[in-house]
């Protein structure tokens, strides 16, 4: 069965480092998620994507957060600036439509900046 | 705005006996609910979702969920629980249309003694 898969499993960087988390979504999935989730807290919403371009955010997905579909497969989520309350668990999501079409979700990239 | 509330952080049930995860859900429109698992070191898995139509909803492994309006509830339940249930699970809300900006509750840990 296809899966969501992300690169690193675990990313361990210093305060003021770029990370780029990376996902390849189901391959004829049109919308694409992250989702992050800080130890201890609920699952949060940071941004869904759809026809290239972001098609909603929340308010977690500041100027520092960045997304991007480089090609026809990867699906990138970058942090320009990493903080110490970005460390969390970072999850891709993709699904076939939007509405009420489940979320096939990745397993997950932690990270921990120090 | 939209929220979850899952009662227990923590529910240990012995091996074949009912299990039942609470879910209390607040939606300013019609939602779609959801419940989804997390295994250990893996991603969210989605157990079953109500969409508007029949209120009692079968899911995988067993599982199944009522969706009361009256008392804006999903609870989830099993009949008899399995030592491969022991896991994460989670209850989300969406409104809805377009891109599903999942809002999750905070967790159920759900341990099996044998």
């Amino acid at each position: 069965e296809p899966e969501v898969t992300q690169t690193p499993s675990h990313q361990v960087t210093q305060m003021g480092q770029e990370v780029i988390l990376r996902c390849v979504p189901i391959s004829n999935h049109l919308y694409f998620y992250w989702y992050r989730q800080i130890l201890g807290q609920k699952v949060e919403f940071l941004v869904s994507f759809y026809n290239n371009e972001i098609s909603e955010k929340s308010e977690i997905f500041d100027d520092q957060f960045s997304v991007e579909r480089p090609d026809g497969s990867n699906f990138t989520l970058k942090i320009r600036s990493t903080k110490l309350e970005d460390s969390a668990m970072y999850f891709c999501a993709s699904s076939p439509t939007g509405d009420n079409s489940p979320l096939h979700f990745g397993n997950g990239t932690r990270l921990t900046v120090t | 705005a939209q929220s979850v509330t899952q009662l227990g952080s923590h529910v240990s049930v012995s091996e074949g006996a009912l299990v039942l995860l609470r879910c209390n859900y607040s939606s300013s429109v019609p939602p779609y609910l959801f419940w989804y698992v997390q295994y250990p070191n893996q991603g969210l898995q989605l157990l079953l979702k109500y969409t508007s139509a029949a209120t009692l909803v079968k899911g995988i492994n067993g599982f199944e969920a009522e969706f009361k309006k009256s008392e804006t509830s999903f609870h989830l339940t099993k009949p008899s629980a399995h030592m491969s249930d022991a896991a994460e699970y989670f209850c989300a809300v969406s409104p809805g249309g377009g891109a599903q900006k999942l809002v999750f509750g905070q967790g159920t840990r759900l341990t099996i003694n044998p």
